[in-house]
């Protein structure tokens, strides 16, 4: 079975300030890469997903995951954070037979 | 957009009190899902089904059953709730046929409080 860590529960960061919040999962097989967000009060969204191709994935709001296969790795970073980025944001990796199995969580406060 | 729409966002039920949670999605999916989400923890699949009748142990089955009667509609009972019940409920819907690449998408959740 596959499992996925993330490896920060607790994100603090100014507005405007980069973040990173990491993601390592472990797999023999073909990987199928998601991140999504829970944003307060809300259910989960994808946020972005890697199938194949380019290993950098890009969301429509600024965040971007790259997956790096020797280090078994989906960081997600964004350059330059927003209050409405305040959030839980979970890293998933697809299975066989329809699931998806999650990480713990990384909750990103973004203060002024 | 794909809509998953679950029948409560809030619960407050009693001990030994059976409990029914709904789940509806609108775009013809094949497969739903029960999660429960806790804090630290995050999302353990209780049960899922792939098709109308059909369903499928997750990770933390116990002390819960599912019922599929129609394809748009995925129901999670707790037959006798109990205090560690307490949770987040998260129902979630995904097309294809099982694949892994396949996203999921998800309802709101219900907070069920068990007193």
């Amino acid at each position: 079975a596959q499992s996925v860590t993330q490896l920060d529960s607790q994100v603090p960061v100014f507005e405007e300030a980069p973040v990173e919040l990491r993601c390592n999962y472990s797999s023999s097989v073909s990987v199928y890469l998601f991140w999504y967000v829970q944003y307060p009060n809300q259910g989960l969204q994808l946020l972005l997903k890697y199938l194949s191709g380019s290993t950098l994935v890009e969301s429509i709001n600024g965040f971007e995951a790259e997956f790096n296969k020797s280090q078994t790795s989906f960081h997600l970073r964004k350059p330059s954070v927003h209050i409405s980025d305040t959030a839980e944001y979970f890293c998933a990796v697809g299975q066989p037979d329809y699931k998806l199995s999650f990480g713990a969580g990384t909750t990103v406060t973004v203060r002024a | 957009d794909v809509k998953v729409t679950q029948s409560s966002r809030y619960l407050v039920k009693r001990t030994g009190e059976k409990v029914f949670l709904e789940c509806v999605q609108d775009m013809d999916h094949e497969n739903m899902f029960w999660y429960r989400q806790d804090p630290g923890l995050g999302l353990r699949l209780i049960y899922f089904s792939y098709d109308v009748k059909m369903k499928e142990k997750g990770d933390i089955p116990e002390g819960y059953s599912v019922s599929r009667e129609k394809k748009e509609r995925f129901s999670l009972i707790l037959e006798s709730a109990s205090t560690n019940q307490t949770s987040m409920y998260l129902c979630a819907s995904s097309g294809g046929t099982g694949r892994q690449q396949d996203e999921q998408y998800f309802g709101p959740g219900t907070r069920l409080t068990v007193t």
